[in-house]
């Protein structure tokens, strides 16, 4: 079954700082990745996905994520934090293929990203 | 275009009472999804729909059923509420698979007591 790991429960950055939140899949065929942002109180926003066409993927708010197949890896890093940028985020999978089930969407446990001004 | 609606924002229950959750989207999606949120255990999968008429189980489905009679409609009802259903509990919905993104309602707080 697909699984997805995220290091690191709770991450402390200073403003300005770079951000990198990690995320590991479990699977021998790379699936389709996401990450989403959470702030509080809200639902869940999609920040960027891994499509396969290009293993740098930019996404919103300056985000973007890199897709290393050899690392089972899609790490979410900014340059530069930002005040604003205090949420939880996800990182989520969703296995290739096209058989009945394979549209489930698993989520990682979260990292609560907080900025120090 | 609203999205993804959930009602109600927050609920109370006593141990051993039924309420459904509502969840409506208007975004003509085929696929519906219901997750609860729990601290430090990410989102879980209750149950979810690939279609009007069609469900299946997710990875936490006891205690929960779900009906989907049209498409824009994805009801969780709580059969017997206890303690350990309260979690914030999202629905989520797309319009395929593949890389397609889930689009998420705001939640529901759902305390029993």
């Amino acid at each position: 079954a697909q699984s997805v790991t995220q290091l690191g429960s709770h991450v402390s950055v200073s403003e300005g700082a770079l951000v990198l939140l990690r995320c590991n899949y479990s699977s021998s065929v790379p699936p389709y990745l996401f990450w989403y942002v959470q702030y509080p109180n809200q639902g869940l926003q999609l920040l960027l996905k891994y499509t396969s066409a290009a293993t740098l993927v930019k996404g919103i708010n300056g985000f973007e994520a890199e897709f290393k197949k050899s690392e089972t890896s899609f790490h979410l890093t900014k340059p530069s934090a930002h005040m604003s940028d205090a949420a939880e985020y996800f990182c989520a999978v969703r296995p290739r293929g096209s058989n009945f089930g394979n549209e489930k969407l698993t989520f990682g446990t979260g990292t609560r990203l907080t900025i120090i001004p | 275009n609203a999205g993804v609606t959930q009602t109600p924002k927050f609920q109370v229950l006593k141990t051993g009472q039924s309420m459904t959750l509502q969840c409506a989207q208007d975004m003509n999606h085929e696929y519906m999804s219901w997750y609860r949120q729990d601290p430090g255990m990410g989102l879980r999968l209750i149950h979810y729909s690939v279609g009007a008429g069609i469900t299946d189980q997710g990875e936490v489905p006891n205690g929960y059923n779900v009906s989907r009679s049209t498409t824009e409609d994805f009801p969780l009802r709580l059969l017997s509420a206890a303690p350990s259903q309260t979690s914030v509990y999202f629905c989520a919905s797309t319009l395929s698979t593949g890389n397609s993104p889930l689009h998420f309602g705001n939640g529901t707080r759902l305390t029993v007591t």
